[in-house]
């Protein structure tokens, strides 16, 4: 099993659709929990943090449920700039190295 | 610019030759860290430094590779007798102290591609 699962994409949606990202994670461990976004040809660059309470920022909305080791990416009224590679990324406790699933790519048509 | 920056970008080499890539971090991050991404897959972790010492290494870093960060400043990565294997993105990342290694400030990439 991977250590970090994510959908597999790609993710065609319409500007203005919601769309959701899930990620499953394997080792109980872990403690910090992040979205990345990736742009064709470019490198990654942390899209938000997951908190155990949830959070919000603007249109993105993450989750972490720990007993089940799922996190998910809620993206409201998706614009075409939200066109990307959606990377689930996960840090466990004492290591500063980060686990990267696959990720999912996100196309946003007009 | 004041981000990470990486050199050369891209790498064209032909199988068992050598080749060396250098990562210059946002000046003060003392953590850096060596990541490969192959198309379709996320960057996997290579090796990092704290400073001058190089913590941690990945099992996928096999003998052929090497990586140095001698002053605690600027990293090289060294890939000795390439495989065709080895083509890939590889990608650099910085974080300073406070962070704790959680929010990771990546550099452009230098693509090598082995003929």
């Amino acid at each position: 099993r991977k250590e970090v699962e994510q959908d597999p994409g790609p993710f065609n949606v319409p500007e203005g659709a919601t769309v959701a990202f899930n990620c499953t994670y394997s080792n109980s461990a872990s403690q910090s929990f992040f979205w990345y976004r990736q742009d064709c040809r470019k490198e990654p660059k942390l899209l938000m943090s997951v908190y155990s309470s949830g959070n919000e920022d603007g249109r993105f909305t993450a989750q972490l449920n720990r007993a089940s080791q799922y996190i998910s990416l809620l993206i409201r009224d998706s614009k075409l700039s939200d066109s990307a590679t959606y990377l689930c990324v996960v840090n466990l406790s004492g290591y500063s190295t980060l686990t990267f699933g696959k990720g999912t790519m996100l196309l946003v048509s007009p | 610019d004041t981000g990470v920056s990486q050199d050369p970008r891209h790498k064209i080499t032909k199988r068992g030759q050598n080749v060396t890539f250098r990562c210059d971090p946002i000046s003060e991050h003392n953590r850096l860290y060596w990541y490969r991404q192959t198309l379709g897959q996320g960057p996997e972790f290579l090796t990092y430094f704290q400073n001058e010492a190089q913590l941690e290494k990945s099992r996928l870093l096999s003998d052929r590779f090497s990586a140095e960060r001698p002053k605690g400043s600027f990293s090289t990565l060294e890939i000795q007798r390439t495989e065709q294997g080895d083509s890939a993105m590889y990608l650099c990342a910085s974080s300073p102290r406070t962070s704790g290694g959680n929010e990771q400030f990546f550099g452009p990439g230098t693509r090598l591609t082995v003929l």
